[in-house]
């Protein structure tokens, strides 16, 4: 079975340029959660999406939003990028949001902001 | 303070030997606690997961929750060089809209 599937694996943007992330959730996964990792720290929450509609929003500013589709992929797009945004994104797929054991991340994306 | 605290190293121990990795926090809400293992440019993966206090053991993994002391630790026995990477420790509330709060992770080094 594939993984969590995400697109592009690496990107070079502009600074005031916009971004579009994609990720693809294991089969039967119907929740799918973004994060951010900055080089040297953990992984931080931006979103939580269940069934299309977001249920949880971490503590970033609205230049970040995101949506999930029917077949339960999700985007994330990030609009007037900063140098600070430069980071490797994570998608995580799982059945429900709080099946916490069943979490599985994919490879991310690594965002590069110049 | 941050919510949780995790030493990022790096540590560096010699093959066989047994690991010892922690995580403070100061929620005392937390309730869900999982360690995920990061190699260089992948994505974390799911170690142990475990739900309030108690001890869990898989294989060579030991992982270990005080919620009193607001306190987690995994322990790997027989360390391997293979086991070289950075180890994250990760919380939750429950009910999936807060998300996971990770610790900074620790980069671990099995010296061969």
């Amino acid at each position: 079975d594939a993984g969590v599937t995400q697109s592009p694996t690496h990107l070079i943007k502009t600074r005031g340029q916009q971004v579009t992330l994609r990720c693809s959730p294991i089969s039967g996964h119907k929740s799918v959660s973004w994060y951010q990792q900055v080089l040297g720290q953990g992984p931080q929450f931006i979103f939580q999406y269940y069934e299309k509609e977001e249920r949880g929003r971490g503590n970033f500013p609205d230049r970040f939003s995101a949506r999930q589709f029917p077949n339960y992929s999700s985007e994330l797009n990030v609009n007037a990028l900063l140098l600070g945004d430069s980071a490797l994104y994570l998608c995580a797929s799982s059945l429900q949001p709080d099946r916490y054991y069943g979490y599985t991340f994919g490879s991310g994306t690594r965002l590069t902001v110049v | 303070q941050k919510e949780v605290e995790q030493d990022p190293g790096p540590l560096s121990v010699p093959e066989g030997a047994i690991v010892s990795l922690n995580c403070t926090y100061s929620n005392s809400a937390f309730q869900y606690f999982m360690w995920y293992r990061q190699y260089s440019r992948k994505g974390p993966e799911l170690l142990m997961y475990t739900y309030s206090s108690g001890n869990k053991e898989d294989g060579r993994f030991t992982a270990q929750v005080d919620k009193s002391s607001k306190y987690i630790s995994l322990f790997i026995r027989d360390s391997q060089p293979s086991d070289s990477a950075t180890y994250l420790c990760a919380m939750s509330t429950g009910g999936g809209a807060d998300g996971l709060t990770f610790g900074k992770g620790t980069h671990l080094i099995i010296q061969p």
